[in-house]
């Protein structure tokens, strides 16, 4: 079955501070996988794609075959972090299996 | 470019009543999809779109309908209202391939009495 695991509903650090979200999938191909962010009062919108191998607003995520993990990770916690992020697994066209968000809180 | 639109951003119903939320997208997305998202449960598909006049189900379909007209729009039909379908409906829209991006719409709050 295909299955994306946030095993954190909330994540609280203090600014300044290394920040490590975690993400783990079951998937039978090769996967897709994305990390989306919901800061307050916007819309869903992209903030990496595994596949691009980039850094966005210092963020980055390696998909580690073997563990079956696409966690996300910034050295140093900002206060605008704050914001509800969601794993996500392309499953086919238009369909994407998100898994159940980890709401981060950078304390300051 | 407006991006993709919902309409209304609130609605309240009672239980048993019907109502359509609308969607519409301006960026000529082949790929469109109903999300709902419940706290501690991310979202979940309910019906999705890889083009005008081709739909299908997601995880959660039951009690909603849906259909793809145009390109442009993909309207979200609850047929009888019920509180379990309190939530936030989100419209996405995607060009296609596995590299693309999903583009969420603002979200409909709905609340069933």
């Amino acid at each position: 079955a295909q299955r994306v695991t946030q095993p954190e509903k909330l994540l609280s650090v203090f600014k300044g501070a290394p920040v490590e979200l975690k993400c783990n999938y079951s998937y039978s191909g090769s996967p897709e996988l994305f990390w989306y962010v919901q800061y307050s009062r916007q819309r869903l919108q992209l903030l990496l794609r595994h596949i691009s191998r980039e850094s966005i607003k210092g963020f980055t995520a390696d998909l580690n075959k073997g563990e079956t993990s696409f966690h996300l990770k910034k050295p140093f916690a900002q206060e605008e972090d704050s914001a509800m992020y969601y794993c996500a697994l392309y499953s086919s066209a238009s369909k994407i299996i998100f898994g159940s968000g980890t709401r981060l809180s950078i304390r300051p | 470019n407006a991006g993709v639109t919902q309409t209304p951003k609130f609605q309240v119903l009672k239980t048993g009543q019907s109502m359509t939320l609308q969607c519409a997208q301006d960026m000529n997305h082949e790929y469109m999809s109903w999300y709902r998202q419940d706290p501690g449960m991310g979202l979940r598909l309910i019906h999705y779109s890889v083009g005008a006049g081709i739909t299908d189900q997601g995880e959660v379909p039951n009690g909603y309908n849906v259909s793809r007209s145009t390109t442009e729009d993909f309207p979200l039909r609850l047929l009888s209202a019920a509180p379990s379908q309190t939530s936030v409906y989100f419209c996405a829209s995607e060009a296609g391939g596995p590299h693309n991006e999903q583009f969420f719409g603002p979200g409909t709050r709905l609340t069933v009495l």
